[in-house]
């Protein structure tokens, strides 16, 4: 029972690289979210998926492009990394029932942009 | 636009002690307030979550305090153990509208000491 697997958990990247962030859930979520954490900020949404083929944005969209072309995966892409996005990445994922208002979350990747 | 206000940023708290950390939230259309807790260089994890119909929810050494009209929501730990340091998002979501979007809190460094 994997839950919610992020990969890599760790990356490096320089100024104007760019590279993609894998979100793989085996839950069967409708949902599926990345979030950003910063040191004093929380949790920031970055993009959203309420299902497969559709996404949406969230708080802090900006520098950031997604995809859910799979149900089980949400990928997350940086076109052109600056140091502004050097952050904790967390993908996380839900059910469509209001009852079971739970998301689960990956263990997460840390990026450094220099 | 901050939506949810937490407070204290940081606590330390004897072990045995009750930790005490609240949110404040603005939009009246909150309908779920849950509570997640995070381990270093883990994903958050759902703790415990209380809906607007109740003013109180216990499990076990855990409580959310709900104060409808004064738009605010606390956690106590009770009997707080060292295994209890983490760090405490509260979160905010319009669930009742079809909307899963989680709105946090910066979070709150809880440190238990012995």
């Amino acid at each position: 029972n994997a839950g919610v697997t992020q990969t890599p958990k760790f990356r490096v990247l320089k100024t104007g690289q760019s590279m993609t962030l894998l979100c793989a859930q085996d839950m069967n979520h409708e949902y599926m979210y990345w979030y950003r954490q910063d040191p004093g900020m929380g949790l920031r949404l970055i993009h959203y998926s309420v299902g497969e083929g559709t996404t949406a944005k969230g708080e802090v969209p900006d520098g950031y492009n997604v995809s859910r072309l799979k149900k089980q995966n949400f990928l997350l892409g940086l076109e052109s990394a600056a140091p502004s996005q050097t952050s904790v990445y967390f993908c996380a994922s839900s059910t469509r029932d209001i009852a079971k208002n739970i998301q689960y979350f990956g263990a997460g990747t840390r990026l450094s942009v220099l | 636009q901050q939506q949810v206000k937490q407070s204290p940023q940081s606590l330390i708290v004897q072990k045995g002690g009750i930790s005490i950390i609240n949110c404040a939230y603005e939009n009246t259309a909150f309908d779920y307030f849950p509570w997640y807790q995070q381990f270093p260089g883990k994903g958050p994890a759902l703790l415990i979550a209380i809906r607007p119909d109740v003013s109180e929810k216990k499990e076990g050494r855990f409580t959310i305090s709900f104060n409808k009209s004064a738009k605010q929501f606390s956690l106590h730990i009770m009997d707080s153990q060292p295994g209890d340091s983490a760090t405490y998002f509260c979160a905010a979501s319009m669930a009742n509208f079809g909307n899963e979007k989680l709105t946090f809190g910066t979070g709150t460094r809880l440190t238990i000491i012995p």
